[in-house]
């Protein structure tokens, strides 16, 4: 049965600074693994797409990685800012269904 | 264009009544996903459309739990004799095909069974 973790459960950060958040699963037989940010009482924002064949995406001040055969992937966010406060979820699919991780609350301070 | 869009936005109901839930994926989206997020939670998968028909309902909790899409848009997940324990977040989200692409979700609807 495939597992989602994600590490730290929450993080308090300054502004600037640049972060990392990680999410590991159990079974590397993946379609693709995404990240979305969710902001309290809000549904789901897409924010990186990598299929299984690929090895980074980026978009603007986030990079996303993945190394399937050790079944882990970073969320690399730069120049952190407080408008970046939100918990932060990866997600696996396999088959059908994506399967989630409990995300990481991240909070940057002013 | 417009995303994938829920009603209610909120629901309250007592325990042992019966609630649809509605959702509008995005144009064109063949698959559609029904997603439940416990507080605290990962959301967890429901059920699974491709077009009309239900492929994957493997994460139905139990037979008060249905879900329609007879047309191929629009879904409506119902839910039988409400419990407490059915107090959730029910997320749905849309992809363009049922493997391997992004799925786009919607802002959820928060059911609270007193």
């Amino acid at each position: 049965k495939q597992e989602v973790t994600q590490i730290p459960a929450a993080l308090s950060v300054p502004e600037g600074e640049n972060l990392v958040l990680n999410c590991s699963f159990t079974d590397s037989a993946i379609y693709n693994l995404q990240w979305f940010r969710q902001d309290p009482g809000k549904g789901l924002t897409s924010l990186l797409l990598i299929q299984s064949s690929q090895r980074e995406q980026t978009s603007g001040r986030l990079n996303a990685s993945l190394d399937k055969s050790s079944g882990r992937s970073t969320l690399y966010i730069a120049a952190s800012q407080p408008g970046d406060s939100a918990t932060y979820l990866c997600a696996v699919k396999r088959g059908t269904a994506l399967i989630f991780g409990k995300g990481t609350t991240l909070s940057v301070s002013s | 264009g417009a995303g994938v869009s829920q009603t209610p936005s909120n629901k309250v109901t007592e325990k042992g009544k019966y609630v649809e839930l509605r959702c509008d994926p995005i144009s064109g989206h063949t698959a559609l996903y029904w997603y439940r997020q416990s507080l605290g939670q990962g959301p967890e998968f429901l059920i699974y459309f491709q077009g009309t028909g239900a492929a994957d309902d493997s994460g139905l909790p139990n037979d008060r739990f249905f879900a329609v899409r007879p047309e191929g848009s629009v879904s409506t997940l119902k839910i039988q004799r409400t419990e407490r324990g059915d107090s959730a977040v029910y997320l749905c989200a849309s992809s363009l095909t049922g493997t391997g692409v992004e799925q786009f979700f919607g802002p959820g609807t928060r059911l609270t069974v007193l």
